[in-house]
């Protein structure tokens, strides 16, 4: 089973920040925390992922809680290209653990 | 190296019909994962490679299927005695396990049984 909690669904309105939640109360010392998108008839597409410290790339950032319980991925200036479900993971890094577990995740809607 | 390929990109078979796909991943990527994926569902983990050798199967992946990456390059999943249940995305994926960044998707190939 899937170690996280998302919502089912959110809207952002286009050039604002979406800010996607995510909760992984019994993550572990050495899991990380990853995101994945898949927009509508495509596979899974890597975003970011981080152990404790905040991260940042070229798409989104990632804001993880001091107790790593939960997390937030934020897409600094949403597009309507940005539509797509939103996966959040927890797994081991390191080739341990090796297989991806996803949930439903987050269905965003960036509306125009 | 334009990513991982799947073929074909659909795939209606009749009940009781035998399916192949088949998956062409990046290149220097030793590991190689397949998935199913149902409508409104995340993905579910099938199956994955190291190179040639199978490293782990789940037990959704029942007596009829079956995978193979003979040369530790492309890999083909065969489905028998294909039942409408088997109705899915299936999805592959490929990384490089020196790096631990993330997975490769390709697009899938989606199988209609009537």
């Amino acid at each position: 089973d899937a170690k996280t909690t998302q919502p089912p669904s959110m809207d952002c309105a286009e050039g604002r920040a979406a800010n996607l939640p995510c909760n992984h109360s019994t993550i572990s010392g050495n899991e990380y925390v990853y995101w994945y998108r898949q927009i509508h008839s495509q596979g899974p597409q890597y975003i970011i992922h981080g152990l404790k410290n905040n991260e940042t790339n070229e798409m989104a950032s990632l804001i993880i809680t001091e107790d790593r319980k939960s997390s937030t991925l934020i897409l600094p200036h949403a597009t309507l290209r940005d539509t797509a479900v939103y996966y959040c993971i927890v797994r081991v890094g390191m080739n341990r653990d090796d297989k991806i577990i996803f949930g439903k995740g987050t269905r965003l809607h960036i509306l125009p | 190296d334009t990513g991982v390929s799947q073929d074909p990109r659909h795939k209606i078979t009749k009940r009781g019909q035998n399916v192949t796909f088949r998956c062409d991943p990046i290149s220097e990527h030793n590991r190689l994962y397949w998935y199913r994926q149902t409508l409104g569902q995340g993905p579910e983990f099938l199956t994955y490679f190291q190179n040639e050798a199978q490293l782990e199967k789940s037990r959704l992946l029942s007596d009829r299927f079956s995978a193979e990456r003979p040369k530790g390059s492309f890999s083909t999943l065969e489905i028998q005695r294909t039942e409408q249940g088997d109705s899915a995305m299936y999805l592959c994926a490929s990384r490089d396990s020196l790096f631990d960044y993330g997975y490769t998707f390709g697009s899938g190939t989606r199988l209609t049984v009537v």
